[in-house]
């Protein structure tokens, strides 16, 4: 399956700034997801992040606030805009590939990006 | 709509068998799997099933009916190791996993 590596780990923010996590796949995959965790929480899908196009928002979540890139089919990242202390989560990026969905391995997550506003 | 329940918390002894479950009801269906979770680390794949029945791998085994909109995970001769966040997850119609809050389970001695 696809190795993912997704950065920063963690990182401290002010409110009001923006933070913009990397999610660089070692290998070329169908798709790529982005996923919240909140502390305690099971996680919440973000968007699809889609190549060479818009991203697709699940409800609740808006491209101003999460503005989403992938310029290609193995790097993507997830901007979150103007923090507020409510924006303190886990982050994780998630993967599928032709090749896993094949063989039933599932969809591979990114070890997360640990955010705390301040 | 989308809705999956499990329970939220379990505990079990080292050594025993463990059953978590899992129903769903989603307006699209692909697939349902099951993840690991330890405390401050990625979820990790268990299994995968979309037919019913059971798939058996290792120490652990998932049983889907879909027809019930019920899985579940069985865990064998827990170990120490295995408390951890159990996640049921649902492939929906686009391709994402939707996922339902998680099991903790913690293994006692």
């Amino acid at each position: 399956s696809a190795v993912i590596s997704q950065k920063p780990s963690r990182d401290i923010c002010q409110r009001g700034t923006s933070l913009t996590i990397q999610c660089q796949v070692d290998s070329q995959v169908t798709m790529m997801f982005w996923y919240r965790q909140q502390p305690g929480q099971s996680l919440t899908l973000i968007a699809t992040a889609n190549q060479g196009s818009e991203a697709t928002y699940e409800s609740g979540f808006v491209i101003d606030k999460f503005p989403i890139s992938r310029p290609n089919l193995t790097f993507s990242t997830l901007t979150v805009s103007n923090m507020s202390p409510e924006d303190s989560s886990i982050y994780l990026c998630s993967v599928v590939d032709r090749d896993s969905l094949l063989a039933n391995y599932g969809y591979t997550f990114g070890s997360g990006t640990r955010l705390t506003v301040v | 709509g989308q809705n999956i329940d499990q329970p939220t918390e379990m505990t079990a002894t080292e050594g025993a068998i463990v059953q978590i479950n899992c129903t769903y009801q989603t307006s699209g269906f692909n697939g349902l799997f099951w993840y690991q979770q330890h405390a401050g680390e990625a979820p990790t794949f268990l299994s995968y099933n979309v037919l019913d029945g059971l798939e058996e791998k290792g120490r652990f085994s998932s049983f889907l009916s879909r027809s019930k909109g019920y899985s579940y995970l069985l865990l064998k001769e827990l170990q120490m190791k295995d408390s951890a966040s159990y996640l049921c997850a649902v492939r929906g119609s686009q391709g994402n996993l939707i996922f339902g809050k998680g099991t903790k389970l913690s293994v006692k001695p």
